[in-house]
């Protein structure tokens, strides 16, 4: 069965720095894909990037990138330039062969100005 | 606009009553997917759907039914709502490869009461 954990439960960082949260996962599938959302304050729940298990290069979009250690495997999304709208829960998520997203608990990011 | 619409947004309910929550979604996507969301566990996977007319249990399934009468339409059917199943709500739309399972798009949610 596939897993997600993410044991950042919060972070605090200043804006316009960079932030990183860990993802680690467990799948049997040998391709895979990983997601990262975005839950703002009003419960919107966002798609932000994803990365393909058997693409080497690491996704990015915007000011979002990933950091894709599949030895480890780990999927940190890193933000750089944090604004305060930054500030919301994060998800990862796995997907795999069985049409389901597996999903994390989720890091907490607050962007202080 | 929005692709993934939600109805109600909000809902009380009696406990032994009917609550049918709606979802529509005009993204075109073959799946779609019920959760629910509450402090602690993270997002619970409770039916999905491949399209039309089929419907798949999820990993909480239990005191819940759910309908696919068309590509754009998922409802979530609680036949006796129970104060435990006191929540939010999320549907979601995605598109797969075969068995392989990308992004999901989700709507604003539901909050339910059960009382």
């Amino acid at each position: 069965a596939q897993k997600v954990t993410q044991t950042q439960t919060s972070i605090s960082v200043m804006e316009k720095t960079t932030v990183t949260m860990d993802c680690v996962y467990e799948t049997q599938d040998s391709s895979y894909f990983l997601f990262w959302y975005k839950q703002t304050a009003s419960g919107e729940i966002v798609f932000l990037i994803r990365q393909d298990s058997y693409k080497k290069e690491n996704a990015t979009v915007g000011h979002y990138s990933l950091n894709f250690q599949k030895p480890k495997s780990s999927i940190g999304l890193i933000i750089t330039a944090t604004q305060i709208e930054d500030s919301a829960v994060y998800f990862c998520a796995i997907g795999g062969n069985t049409r389901k997203l597996i999903f994390g608990l989720g890091t907490t990011l607050q962007v202080q100005p | 606009e929005a692709a993934v619409t939600q109805s109600p947004r909000n809902k009380v309910a009696v406990t032994g009553g009917k609550v049918t929550l709606s979802c529509n979604q005009t993204n075109n996507h073959n799946n779609m997917y019920w959760y629910r969301q509450d402090t602690g566990h993270g997002l619970r996977l409770i039916h999905y759907s491949y399209g039309a007319g089929s419907t798949e249990k999820g990993d909480i399934p239990d005191g819940y039914k759910a309908s696919r009468p068309s590509q754009e339409n998922f409802s979530l059917i609680l036949e006796l709502a129970t104060p435990s199943q006191t929540s939010v709500y999320f549907c979601a739309s995605g598109d797969a490869g075969g068995a392989e399972t990308y992004e999901q798009y989700f709507g604003p949610g539901t909050r339910l009461t059960v009382l």
